[in-house]
């Protein structure tokens, strides 16, 4: 089976933290993809990358920067954390050409 | 990237078949449509995909519209466990492989 883990489930962070948030996958996939879950707004892309070392924003970057300098692993970064990234992040992985996209279970990220 | 749009929420009676809708009329001539669902407190689970012709697996089927402005995702008898958000998702093939969703359609299942 195919997993996709992130490193926490539930985080509180301080406003002002630099946060990291790990996702590692198992099944030597070349995609690795980070959102943000928000009532009412559905999953939001804010980056995705498409090997080791490549990166492409999604559609909300502001705010957070991503690495990934191994194929299994995919950090999301949040340099100052503030109120605002108050949300459910979900990391998944996928192979190159592949129809199917597999999730984390999610860490639900609180920063007070 | 090409848009979809689909209703933000829809209801059903258990055992009886459900039909979730999806637009796409600037859909392009290599974009797949995809489905994806999420259930509470999980992560999404593909569903299926297509391209042109209807396609059926084991959880689902998708009906495509001959111009594939439009497509439907068919559970054909619901359950309980069907409760879920539903996400429509077009992909281009040979393109960027990001995965772009939208706000999807819950589906409350009724016993």
């Amino acid at each position: 089976d195919v997993k996709v883990t992130q490193s926490s489930r539930y985080l509180v962070k301080r406003t002002g933290e630099k946060v990291f948030l790990e996702c590692v996958q198992d099944m030597d996939h070349e995609n690795m993809f980070w959102y943000r879950q928000d009532p009412g707004l559905g999953l939001r892309l804010i980056y995705f990358s498409y090997d080791v070392k490549m990166k492409e924003k999604g559609d909300i970057p502001e705010g957070y920067s991503v690495s990934r300098e191994k194929k299994e692993r995919f950090s999301l970064i949040l340099e100052s954390a503030s109120t605002n990234q108050t949300s459910m992040y979900l990391c998944a992985s996928s192979l190159m050409g592949s129809e199917e996209a597999f999730f984390g279970q999610g860490t639900r990220l609180t920063v007070v | 990237d090409a848009k979809t749009t689909q209703p933000n929420s829809m209801e059903s009676n258990e055992e009886e078949p459900v039909h979730l809708p999806c637009n796409h009329s600037t859909i392009s001539g290599t974009d797949y449509i995809h489905w994806y669902r999420q259930l509470p407190s999980q992560g999404p689970e593909y569903v299926i995909h297509g391209l042109t012709s209807n396609v059926n697996n084991r959880m689902a089927s998708l009906a495509i519209a001959e111009d594939r402005k439009s497509s439907t995702l068919i559970l054909h008898r619901a359950t309980l466990r069907d409760a879920a958000v539903y996400y429509c998702i077009l992909r281009t093939q040979g393109g960027s492989e990001k995965l772009v969703f939208g706000k999807g359609t819950k589906l409350t299942v009724n016993p």
